[in-house]
């Protein structure tokens, strides 16, 4: 079963434009995880930021998180070619230490 | 510093038959995690090993089974394939059997059932 949706499903901007993705969730949780995936390729850890945290940012990526609304969304900011990849977010639901994926946001940056 | 490594890279079975992927996981790592993921869908977890032991499981039939080896290399097993097997399986490795760590990910084996 699916615990986190991106929202959107697919995305495309022009390259310098920020990028916005969105994921919700419906149980609590003890941190949530953003992912990077290029075409055909394993996961990259992007961002981890646990449920008493409300922002973090690692370069030009800055990751919100609400626990009150079950959402968290990712920022790219000045987006670039290489930036072009599938976004998913991942919650560790609260008391189980299973890591659930999303079904990801597609996210295509335009020359 | 080898990351997660995971073989074969690209597997072609038949129906009914049986598969075994294997994987080691980045160095310092002890927790293993496989996943499935289809094509346009996001990684699904099918189970997870640390200390030699299945700690976790998701929603997958018997036929999936797993080891995890005193190295912590690990392997997944799939009998009696059918169709709807084939996908991308991701081996994840991370420090302490919990989910509050990032997992490191393999580029997964492509496996095609026939």
């Amino acid at each position: 079963s699916q615990q986190g949706e991106e929202d959107p499903q697919a995305l495309s901007i022009q390259e310098g434009e920020n990028a916005t993705m969105n994921c919700s969730y419906k149980t609590s949780i003890n941190n949530l995880q953003w992912y990077r995936q290029n075409s055909g390729r394993g996961l990259v850890h992007l961002i981890l930021i646990r449920s008493n945290e409300r922002e973090k940012h690692s370069g030009r990526l800055r990751v919100t998180l609400d626990t009150s609304k079950k959402s968290s969304s990712l920022l790219i900011t000045a987006s670039r070619a290489a930036d072009t990849a599938s976004y998913f977010c991942a919650t560790d639901v609260d008391r189980d230490d299973k890591i659930i994926f999303g079904k990801g946001t597609r996210l295509h940056i335009l020359p | 510093d080898a990351g997660v490594t995971q073989s074969p890279t690209h597997l072609i079975k038949t129906r009914g038959q049986q598969v075994t992927l294997r994987c080691s996981p980045k160095s310092g790592h002890d927790t293993v995690s496989w996943y499935q993921q289809a094509l346009g869908q996001g990684p699904q977890f099918i189970f997870q090993y640390y200390e030699e032991e299945e700690r976790q499981r998701g929603n997958f039939p018997d036929r999936f089974s797993g080891h995890q080896f005193p190295n912590y290399s690990s392997e997944l097993n799939v009998n009696a394939l059918w169709l709807g097997d084939s996908a991308l399986y991701l081996c994840a490795s991370s420090l302490g059997g919990h989910g509050n760590q990032p997992q490191h990910f393999g580029d997964g084996t492509r496996l095609s059932i026939l």
